[in-house]
């Protein structure tokens, strides 16, 4: 079982609408993650959150908007989305701390279908 | 930018037989995690080794780290059919006290009974 919670598991949205996906997660992490993986692909880093602060964006476009309300909740939010950013949208945690950083813990993604 | 690199993207192997993945990496890094993912399913984290010389062994799996080469084995020991999914390295650098985490290429595993 996964201590990750992702929702909605399943995702289909036509390119006008508006959705969220959310994350959640117990374990006391301060580091949050956001990565989209494409069939047969690795996953790519999208948004990393620190302290509830957004710190790395890697170069996302904009109907990709992320949020972090508090310690345990991560939300990406998706408007005007392309047929392309279909994939699967992995959210993982980890502890911080320099040295003792732990391996990031992922949630069981949300899949996307942008028809 | 970060490059990292598994070799091979796919492994067919016979149940009983020993492989070896590669993983080689483009910066200088003192952690590297392994994962495997089952298909259709989430990354689950098999190894986190720390520092050069580091050494991980569970089950048929052994994850190694050379930092000064740049490269990590994960040695696969007898082959089960269990075993079969897609393997990740995963690099992390770190920055401002947080990482990260840039995944290899993959390398999917086939073992045939």
């Amino acid at each position: 079982d996964t201590e990750v919670t992702q929702t909605p598991k399943h995702l289909v949205m036509g390119m006008t609408n508006k959705k969220s996906l959310k994350c959640e997660q117990h374990m006391g992490h301060r580091a949050m993650y956001w990565y989209k993986q494409k069939a047969k692909k690795p996953p790519e880093l999208m948004f990393v959150y620190s302290y509830e602060k957004l710190s790395i964006n890697e170069s996302v476009p904009s109907r990709f908007s992320p949020e972090c309300p508090n310690s345990s909740l991560l939300n990406l939010h998706l408007h005007a989305l392309q047929p392309e950013d279909s994939a699967l949208y992995l959210c993982a945690s980890s502890q911080l701390g320099g040295r003792y950083n732990s391996p990031l813990h992922f949630g069981n993604g949300t899949r996307l279908t942008v028809t | 930018e970060l490059k990292v690199e598994q070799n091979p993207l796919f492994l067919s192997m016979q149940e009983g037989k020993n492989y070896t993945i590669y993983c080689n990496y483009s910066t200088t890094s003192d952690r590297l995690y392994w994962y495997r993912q089952d298909p259709g399913k989430s990354l689950e984290s098999l190894f986190v080794l720390l520092s050069n010389g580091a050494v991980k062994q569970e089950g048929r799996l052994m994850a190694s780290l050379d930092t000064k080469a740049r490269l990590s084995t994960l040695h696969i020991t007898a082959a089960v059919h269990d075993l079969s999914a897609t393997y990740f390295c995963a690099v992390v650098t770190n920055s401002g006290g947080y990482q990260k985490v840039t995944f290899g290429t993959g390398t999917k595993l086939q073992v045939i009974p």
